[in-house]
Order: C-alpha cells, then sequence, then structure tokens
C-alpha cells in the first residue's frame, strides 16, 4: 500500500525554537508538497519539490524553508517558530507525468507554538 | 489563473438521504480535472473521485458521484445514502495548469451526518 509518513501526529513548541517537521514516501513520487490547513482557509500551499534539491515557494512561504536531499524526504522548517505558526501541516506527494491522478497526502502534524 | 469556490461552509443531512455539496470552478483551459477529497477529523486526506473535463460521462465511484455541468463551470459532490462515517470536511480541487503540476483547493465543506 502507498504511504505518506508524517514523523508526528502532534507536537508542542516554543516560541524562537527551530522545528523540523519530517515527510516520507515510499512511492518514488517526484513531486512532494507541504500545504498549511487552518479552519476557513482551507489548504494554502507552503512550498513545493518537483524533485531532489529542486523547490519553488507557494503562497505562505514566509517564515518556512524547506529541504530535499533525497527522493522520498521533504523536509519543512521553521526557522523561528513564531505562535502564528500554531496550525495543521500536511504533506503530499504525486508522480510528474500523472496530473489526473490524485495527491496521496500524509496523516498530517498538528503543531502547537507556545 | 484558477479559481474553486465551495460556497457551504456547513452542511447537515440526516442519515441515509443524499446530500450534494457545491464545487464551482473558474479556468481558462480548456482541458482540466477536478478532485475530490474527504478529511475526517483525524486528518488524513482521503481522494474520492475525479472528474475530467473531456470525460463523455459524470464520475462515478461506490457512493459518490459527480454532477458535472461544464456549462456552469460546477462539479458537485453528490453523497447517495449518507452514513455516519461521511461526516467529515470535503475539499474540491483543480489540477494544475500550464505546465503547472501545483494543483488549487477549495475552502471546503464540513458535513455533518445526523442519525
Amino acid at each position: 500500500d502507498v504511504k505518506v509518513t508524517q514523523s508526528s501526529r502532534y507536537l508542542v513548541k516554543r516560541t524562537g525554537e527551530k522545528v523540523f517537521l519530517e515527510c516520507v514516501q515510499d512511492m518514488d513520487h517526484e513531486n512532494m508538497f507541504w500545504y498549511r490547513q487552518d479552519p476557513g482557509l482551507g489548504l494554502r500551499l507552503i512550498y513545493f519539490s518537483y524533485d531532489v534539491k529542486m523547490k519553488e515557494k507557494g503562497d505562505i512561504p514566509e517564515g518556512y524553508s524547506v529541504s530535499r536531499e533525497k527522493k522520498e524526504r521533504f523536509s519543512l522548517i521553521l526557522e523561528s517558530a513564531s505562535t502564528n505558526q500554531t496550525s495543521m501541516y500536511l504533506c503530499a506527494s504525486r508522480s510528474t507525468g500523472a496530473l489526473i491522478k490524485p495527491q496521496h497526502f500524509g496523516d498530517g502534524t498538528r503543531l502547537s507554538i507556545l | 489563473a484558477q479559481k474553486i469556490t465551495q460556497t457551504q461552509p456547513g452542511m447537515f443531512v440526516q442519515e441515509k438521504e443524499a446530500v450534494t455539496l457545491d464545487c464551482t470552478y473558474d479556468t481558462s483551459d480548456q482541458s482540466y480535472g477536478l478532485f475530490w477529497y474527504k478529511q475526517p477529523s483525524s486528518g488524513e486526506m482521503i481522494f474520492l473521485i475525479y472528474q475530467g473535463s473531456y470525460d463523455e460521462q459524470n464520475a462515478t465511484e461506490g457512493r459518490y458521484s459527480l454532477n458535472f455541468q461544464k456549462a456552469r463551470k460546477s462539479a458537485n459532490l453528490v453523497i447517495s445514502a449518507s452514513q455516519l462515517g461521511d461526516s467529515a470536511m470535503y475539499f474540491c480541487a483543480m489540477r494544475g495548469s500550464g505546465g503547472s503540476y501545483i494543483p488549487t483547493f477549495g475552502r471546503g465543506t464540513s458535513l455533518i451526518v445526523h442519525p
């Protein structure tokens, strides 16, 4: 069964900390995505990676960075966490040549910044 | 630019009844596709159904079907015989256009199924 795994379901951190959210997929997908989900705002794209070491800013990249050193792993980094980054974070992946195929999502990480 | 609009923030339905969740879209592409996802309270996003703009038939998948009306630019999700387990957030999304791999999501509709 195909799988996108996010390292934590729940995470609590303090303001100013550097926070790492990890995402691993086992489908050999080229494309990987990080979204932030807030009530009433739907899914907002933070960063997109179309291949190893390649990345593209999404709609809300401020305060975040990403790393894709291996094809299967896409990390989201909060350089200095702030309370307004408390949110649900979703990772997704999809194969490049399959626009009619859906994205595969992880279970999400509920991040609280205190 | 593409846009997805889900005008219903919340919907209620009685168990065993059918419910329609609205999705309207805007795109300048001739070829496009629309996805519906379900997100239970546990958080994972589950793919439900896909409709391509050139598909001759409306998509169906078990109790899920798409009421696809191109002229109205709508792709409404119909859930027949609602079950308690259908209570969730539902998102409509359009696949990326113009060589972009980035889909566009609506803001979602929260569905609550009453016993």
